[in-house]
């Protein structure tokens, strides 16, 4: 299986400014075919199920707001949220969606208000 | 708006079997092209991916369940169903159902999730 690995596990930021949460696969998640990265993004607040916010490691689901975007390619990701809002206060996981399953996730990167 | 909802005993005895169902609406659960899928969370291991039954009937296990995943479809009904033999602790969790939508391997809509705890 494909083991993914997020960094920091807690990150505390300033309403208003920027988080960074670093994804990292064991194996690439590139698919050369198509040069697409099979890699998403999720949003867990407490409480509710997670929610899909990014996929093909940069693409916002409809409807997510654009402080939050994606980059990276190969085993190494990032997310961003510019301008951190306390709405976004949750734990954010990442997930390869590569080829076949099973599909894994991160730990989890909890991101709090300093 | 596609929506899902978990159902089923929050407390199971450990060798006994975990049943859970999820009921689908506003889509079909024998509508191509997605799976739906099983997913839990551990309080410590995080998420899981158990399995899925795509809309054609054919089915996908996590191995690493050891063969106690068993996924099925009711399109009469609209929903489907997860069994887990010989339950233990480490089976105690929150279950979600969800569909694999339309961008590989993620997951668009989610239910609310259950808790099961498997104990004595």
């Amino acid at each position: 299986d494909i083991v993914m690995t997020q960094s920091p596990d807690i990150v505390a930021v300033s309403l208003g400014e920027r988080a960074t949460i670093n994804c990292k696969s064991s194996q690439s998640v590139l698919y050369t075919p198509n040069n697409e990265n099979y890699l998403a993004w999720y949003q867990q607040k407490a409480g509710q199920p997670p929610k899909l916010i990014i996929y093909w490691a940069s693409t916002r689901e409809s409807g997510v707001p654009d402080r939050f975007s994606g980059s990276g390619s190969g085993t190494n990701f990032t997310l961003t949220i510019d301008s951190l809002q306390a709405e976004d206060v949750a734990v954010y996981y990442c997930q390869q969606h590569y080829r076949s399953p099973p599909y894994t996730f991160g730990q989890g990167t909890k991101v709090e208000v300093k | 708006q596609v929506q899902l909802q978990e159902s089923g005993p929050g407390l199971v005895k450990p060798s006994q079997t975990l049943s859970l169902t999820c009921s689908v609406s506003g889509g079909s659960v024998s509508s191509g092209p997605y799976y739906w899928s099983w997913i839990r969370q551990h309080p410590v291991k995080g998420l899981e991916w158990v399995g899925y039954i795509y809309y054609t009937g054919s089915t996908y296990y996590n191995p690493s369940l050891g063969g106690r995943v068993t996924i099925s479809a009711d399109t009469s009904e609209n929903r489907f169903s997860l069994n887990i033999a010989s339950v233990t602790a480490a089976d105690t969790a929150v279950y979600y159902c969800a569909r694999r939508g339309n961008y590989g391997g993620t997951l668009d809509y989610w239910g609310q999730g259950i808790l099961v705890t498997v104990s004595s």
